[in-house]
């Protein structure tokens, strides 16, 4: 219950193209959902994080989708470029309980 | 502003030995967290320190513990090392609890 899926494992885009990662999850207690990046050789950074009152949020090319009912949301990749070639994690985390996170998507985008 | 610190980078150990990992969360930060990240098993957490107390503590064994100081910086070790722990070991550090953590560059363990 306490487990995010992340799917696909990888993904491979045109340059740009929209690149979609979906994430689900069973406990509905969650109530802070971060996406976070990360670079070979990098610690993961935080790209952007939204919270269940909030169906969609938008920070330049990159938007969360959140359906509380199915328990899913996904981020989009607008207009994909080759510097996006990471991997990306979605996670989960309840007030100050510990972050959870999805296994991870390694993406890359064709130039 | 100075990121999160973590030395040293890259660490090589023999099995049964055990390790020391330090941490230096960005300054004014109080919480800082501990995460393993293996090809297979993805970030999986550790422990977390707020105010040098444990404030929760993943599923590991014993011998994984950590401390942290009055100056927010913190330490984990490791005992009697397996093959198993070779891993990434990241550490994160956030102003206050479930707010916005940022992490180090990792420290890359392998145990021979």
């Amino acid at each position: 219950q306490q487990q995010v899926k992340q799917s696909p494992q990888s993904l491979i885009v045109q340059k740009g193209g929209i690149s979609i990662i979906n994430c689900a999850y069973e406990n509905t207690a969650f109530d802070y959902f971060p996406w976070y990046q990360q670079f070979p050789g990098k610690g993961p950074a935080l790209l952007i994080a939204i919270r269940p009152d909030v169906s969609e949020k938008k920070e330049g090319r990159f938007t969360i989708s959140f359906n509380k009912s199915a328990k899913q949301f996904s981020l989009h990749i607008m207009d994909s470029q080759p510097g996006d070639s990471a991997t990306y994690f979605c996670a989960a985390s309840i007030g100050d309980d510990k972050i959870i996170f999805g296994k991870g998507t390694r993406l890359h985008i064709l130039p | 502003k100075a990121g999160v610190t973590q030395t040293p980078r890259y660490l090589i150990k023999t099995r049964g030995q055990q390790v020391t990992l330090s941490c230096s969360p960005i300054s004014g930060h109080r919480s800082v967290s501990w995460y393993q990240q293996t090809p297979g098993q993805g970030l999986q957490f550790l422990f977390e320190y707020f105010s040098e107390t444990q404030r929760n503590k993943g599923n590991f064994p014993g011998r994984f513990s950590g401390r942290q100081f009055s100056n927010s910086r913190s330490e984990m070790n490791v005992s009697t090392l397996e093959l198993g722990d070779s891993a990434l070991y990241l550490c994160a550090s956030s102003f206050y609890r479930n707010t916005e953590a940022f992490f180090g560059q990792g420290t890359r363990l392998t145990v021979v």
